[in-house]
This record gives C-alpha cells, structure tokens and sequence, in this order.
C-alpha cells in the first residue's frame, strides 16, 4: 500500500530535549516536506527536499533541522524544542514529473504527530 | 509576502446544497492544490491545478489564472463533505516549496 509513515503520532516531551520525528514514503518519491499546524495560523511549511541530499528551508524553519540521506526517509530533528514548537506535524511526499516544475504532482500526507513541548 | 486567502472561513450548510469555497493569491503561481482535512486530522490531496478546470465525483475544482483565483465546488453535498478545505499554491519563478490558505471550515447538516 502506497504511504507516507510517520512516528511517533504523540509525543510530550521537555524543553531543551532533543528528538527526532521520522518521515518514511514507499512511492520513491523525490520530493518531501515537512509541515507545521497551528490554530488560526494554517499549514506552514518548514524544510522540503527536491532529492537525496537536496534540502531547503520553508517559511518557517528556525529551531529545526532536516536531513535527506536516503530517498525514502526525511526526518525532523528539533535539537532543543521549546514550547512554541509545540504543534501538529505533517510530512508529504509527492513525484518530480519529469521535465516539469518541481512539486506539480500530488501531495500525498502522513498521518500528523502531535507534538507538546512543556 | 506572498498571501493565500479563502473565503469563508466557515460555512454551514444543509445536505443537497450546492457549495462554492474560494483561494485567490497574490502572485503567479505554477500550481494549486486543493485539501482536505478530516476530522481526525488526516490530510487528503484532492487537486492539483495549473490550469483549467477538473472534476471529481462531486466535487469540481476550477483555476483563473489571469483573476488569480480558484474556486472549489460541491454538488449534492452530504454530511460526509464535512471537513476543512485547504488551497496550497506553488509560486511561480522557480519556487518549490507550498503556501497554504487558513482553510475552510465546512459543516453540512442532515
């Protein structure tokens, strides 16, 4: 079955504590990303990743980092949380098509970790 | 900055009517999604357009380019198209990464 994994789905934790959120897609896609949900304030994207070891930053990438070392996994690493990085997160994947403009194809979502920082 | 509005940010309607939900962006863009979330919180890809108009069952999603806008339709609507619905817009001039709307809150009554 075509998947976009994410874990874990719930996660309270400290601040100053690091951890790592893992992003996993079976379609070999070239294209992930990270995003961040909060009330009011929508999706926002925080790093993407056109490919292996290609990534860039989103409008909010402050306080996270990201790495692309295998095609299939894209994790979010946050190296000291703090409580404003307490949200919902989403990873996504989707095809480069090729010859086209990068992301033109469907998003295919993971199913959220929700993240308290105290 | 580059913005993404949709209108209404919520809307309650009774089963059978017919809905319009719209996204309309600042700037060129190369593409547009259409979301939509469930109440659990999963995220679903409904469309992606460039340009034009597509259909899906039920739902119709069509792109002005030149107006910059696009709307999202539900005919026939059913409580089960309760959710919230998302526009997300790829910029144009090269840009990969996605800016989304606030999001539609839609409720359909029995």
């Amino acid at each position: 079955e075509a998947q976009v994994t994410q874990n874990p789905r719930y996660l309270i934790t400290v601040t100053g504590k690091k951890l790592t959120v893992t992003c996993s897609q079976n379609m070999n896609h070239e294209y992930m990303s990270w995003y961040r949900q909060d009330p009011g304030l929508g999706l926002r994207q925080i790093y993407y990743s056109m490919n292996v070891e290609v990534t860039d930053k989103g409008d909010v990438p402050e306080g996270y980092k990201v790495s692309r070392k295998e095609k299939r996994n894209f994790p979010l690493i946050l190296e000291s949380p703090s409580p404003n990085q307490t949200s919902l997160y989403f990873c996504a994947s989707s095809h480069r098509l090729a010859g086209g403009p990068m992301g033109t194809d469907t998003q295919y979502f993971g199913p959220g970790t929700r993240l308290t920082v105290l | 900055k580059n913005e993404v509005e949709q209108s209404p940010q919520n809307l309650t309607a009774q089963e059978g009517e017919f809905i319009t939900i719209n996204c309309s962006y600042s700037v060129g863009i190369s593409a547009l999604h259409w979301l939509q979330q469930h109440p659990g919180g999963g995220i679903v890809s409904l469309f992606m357009l460039s340009s034009g108009k597509k259909k899906h069952g039920r739902l119709i999603a069509t792109i002005n380019i030149q107006e910059k806008h696009s709307s999202l339709h539900i005919t026939a609507s059913h409580p089960r198209d309760s959710a919230v619905y998302i526009c997300a817009v790829r910029w144009g001039g090269g840009a990969d990464g996605l800016t989304f709307g606030k999001g539609t809150h839609l409720i359909i009554q029995p």
